[in-house]
């Protein structure tokens, strides 16, 4: 079954302080793994796209990491911010004979503090 | 570039009466529209894919009578809601693919809040 699983659920993190999410994932055929940051009430926002080649890819303080053999992902959060307080959604594609379809996974909300 | 938008951002009705929510492509040409659901904090589920100038394919469960997609265009989809009912609110949102060499992107709009009374 196609799956992806986030954790954790939610956390809480002092602002300037560092965190990391997890994400893992059964889906196939694999394309590509893609964070997104949503905002309440908005739509997701891409952070980062890795294709089964790429390991790791910064996107400012946002840094995603893949490893395709265990299936596992992370985005680890450098010195948060405020505005960073968000959910942050992994999310797998899968290839183009199957559709280009997205499967989400439930998020990590994140909430930063002063 | 790849800015999708929706529109209304938040609407509210009455039981029984159709809402039409847009979704438009602003800076590129999408071939491919999704329309996604989510309900409090849940994640995205999708709903329906609508190809320009095709009918749509719905996902199981979703009824696409109930759930009416029209993609008449590269850059507007538009999903109306017809005979709406209060377990009908929830955030919809939309997202434009378009295709890329290595692969396929999507790109969201801001969501629309139905609130149906």
């Amino acid at each position: 079954k196609n799956q992806v699983e986030q954790s954790p659920q939610s956390l809480i993190i002092l602002e300037g302080k560092n965190c990391t999410l997890q994400c893992n994932y059964t889906v196939s055929p694999f394309s590509n793994l893609r964070w997104y940051k949503q905002d309440t009430g908005r739509g997701p926002v891409s952070l980062t796209i890795m294709t089964f080649s790429e390991n790791t890819k910064s996107n400012g303080r946002y840094t995603a990491t893949l490893d395709a053999d265990t299936k596992q992902s992370s985005l680890h959060i450098t010195a948060s911010q405020l505005s960073d307080s968000a959910s942050y959604i992994c999310v797998v594609s899968r290839n183009k004979a199957a559709g280009n379809k997205l499967t989400f996974g439930g998020g990590t909300r994140v909430l930063v503090k002063p | 570039g790849a800015v999708v938008s929706q529109h209304p951002s938040r609407v509210i009705c009455k039981s029984g009466t159709s809402v039409k929510i847009e979704c438009r492509s602003l800076d590129f040409q999408a071939t491919t529209m999704f329309w996604y659901r989510q309900f409090p904090k849940q994640s995205l589920m999708l709903m329906a894919t609508s190809n320009e100038g095709s009918k749509a394919t719905y996902e199981q469960g979703v009824e696409k009578d109930k759930f009416l997609i029209n993609h008449a265009s590269l850059t507007l989809s538009t999903l109306t809601v017809t005979s709406a009912h209060p377990e009908d609110s929830s955030f919809y949102i939309c997202s434009a693919g378009r295709g890329q060499v290595v692969y396929n992107e999507q790109f969201f709009g801001p969501g629309t809040r139905l609130t149906v009374l």
